[in-house]
């Protein structure tokens, strides 16, 4: 019973370097969404996509970037990594709106940026 | 500008006490609230939720209740259990329709003391 998987766990970035978090599901769900959580803070949200092809800016969008080729799949893409991104990030889905919105979220990857 | 509020970072209580968790909100297109928990170096889970039509839903130990009128919702979790220390979130959907995730509070890390 997988749910949402993300890679890597744990990153260790030079400033200027790119990578890729990658996040998949097995629950079918249409709905997906990357967030991020600063020390002491809630969760923010970076990206969200309503379906496969389908992507929108959240809250915090400057600095990343989305695809979602599959239903399944939904990486988030650093191009040039900062030290303000260093943070963990949370992968979700949900399946719609009439579930109740419940979102299922990740384990975390938490991301540095030196 | 915070949306969604939880105003204590810490709470503490006895073990088979009741702890009671506040959330404020101030946009008043949210219809639906959540509450998540959180272990350290995990994802949220989620806990339990409840739509604006009620006021009230229960799930075993832990009761939900939502004033409208007031834009305050609680959590209450009666008895109190050792593994309920976490950090627990308040969230809110609503304003984009659901599908463009949810809005969360920083959180209130409850510790259950024996």
């Amino acid at each position: 019973n997988a749910g949402v998987t993300q890679t890597p766990k744990f990153r260790i970035l030079k400033i200027g370097q790119s990578m890729t978090l990658q996040c998949a599901q097995d629950m079918n769900h249409n709905y997906m969404y990357w967030y991020r959580q600063d020390p002491g803070m809630g969760l923010k949200l970076i990206y969200y996509s309503v379906g496969a092809g389908i992507t929108d800016k959240g809250e915090v969008p400057n600095g990343y970037n989305v695809s979602r080729s599959t239903t399944e799949d939904f990486p988030l893409r650093l191009e040039l990594a900062a030290p303000s991104q260093t943070s963990v990030y949370f992968c979700a889905s949900s399946y719609d709106r009439e579930s109740g919105n419940t979102i299922y979220f990740g384990e975390g990857s938490w991301l540095t940026v030196v | 500008d915070q949306q969604v509020k939880q105003n204590s970072p810490s709470l503490s209580v006895q073990e088979g006490r009741i702890s009671i968790l506040n959330c404020d909100y101030t946009n008043s297109m949210f219809d639906y609230f959540l509450w998540y928990k959180k272990y350290p170096a995990e994802g949220p889970t989620f806990l339990i939720s409840i739509s604006s039509i009620k006021d009230k839903n229960e799930d075993g130990r832990f009761t939900v209740f939502l004033n409208k009128s007031a834009k305050h919702l609680s959590l209450h979790i009666v008895p109190s259990q050792p593994g309920d220390s976490a950090v627990y979130f308040c969230a809110a959907s609503g304003a984009g329709g659901g599908a463009d995730g949810l809005t969360f509070g920083k959180g209130t890390h409850l510790i259950i003391q024996p």
